[in-house]
């Protein structure tokens, strides 16, 4: 089992609507996680992260964590075609310090 | 300019040879990580390094070593390339002093093609 798994997709959303994306991790030691965005060829750029329990909002895009079911999930509203790309979640672990990223998430919003 | 910079950009290079992968970043950023990425497996973290006297191996270090010149400097290297090194590669820098939520920052990325 991965540490942190995500559906590859392609997750296919109409513009002007709500994408949907979930990620869940194997290690109760994770305590912060977070989402990048990855254009085709391009580096991963950070979206937002979440270290509690609950919602947290910026924009467009809200987190969720909910450390009991060990899942993560972000959404995107009003999408746009330019929101059009791979999704990455990632959990930092305490101990090390290291990220580890979920295969990633594609994302395909469609005019 | 870039606060992350990977030299080269693109490499095409035949199997057997040896190769390295140049990270240098201006953020002040005491930690650097070294991953590869392949289609549908995310990012796999090969090396990584908490300060210049500090390397240490990721999930997938077989076939590859570093060297943290400086603190500013990380660099990667292919002692004799194989084609299933064949991958896109990212350097990245983080900031401890941001405690457990320091996010990574991505140079553009290698990608290397091996013959």
């Amino acid at each position: 089992q991965k540490e942190v798994e995500q559906n590859s997709g392609p997750l296919s959303v109409p513009e002007g609507a709500i994408a949907s994306l979930n990620c869940t991790y194997s290690d109760r030691g994770s305590q912060s996680f977070f989402w990048y965005r990855q254009y085709s060829g391009k580096s991963p750029e950070l979206i937002m992260f979440i270290y509690s329990n609950g919602d947290k909002e910026d924009g467009r895009f809200t987190a969720q964590l909910n450390k009991a079911s060990q899942y993560v999930s972000l959404l995107i509203r009003d999408s746009q075609p330019s929101d059009s790309a791979t999704y990455l979640c990632a959990a930092l672990k305490a101990a090390g310090n290291k990220l580890t990223f979920g295969g990633g998430t594609r994302v395909l919003v469609k005019p | 300019d870039a606060d992350v910079t990977q030299t080269p950009r693109n490499r095409i290079t035949k199997t057997g040879k040896r190769i390295m992968l140049e990270c240098s970043q201006t953020k002040g950023h005491d930690r650097m990580y070294w991953y590869r990425q392949d289609p549908g497996l995310g990012l796999r973290l090969i090396y990584y390094s908490f300060d210049v006297k500090d390397i240490n191996k990721g999930e997938i270090s077989d076939g590859y070593s570093v060297s943290r010149q400086a603190q500013a400097k990380f660099s990667l290297s292919l002692e004799s390339a194989i084609p299933n090194q064949t991958a896109l590669y990212f350097c990245a820098t983080s900031d401890p002093r941001q405690g457990s939520n320091q996010p990574q920052h991505f140079g553009d990325g290698t990608r290397l093609s091996i013959l």
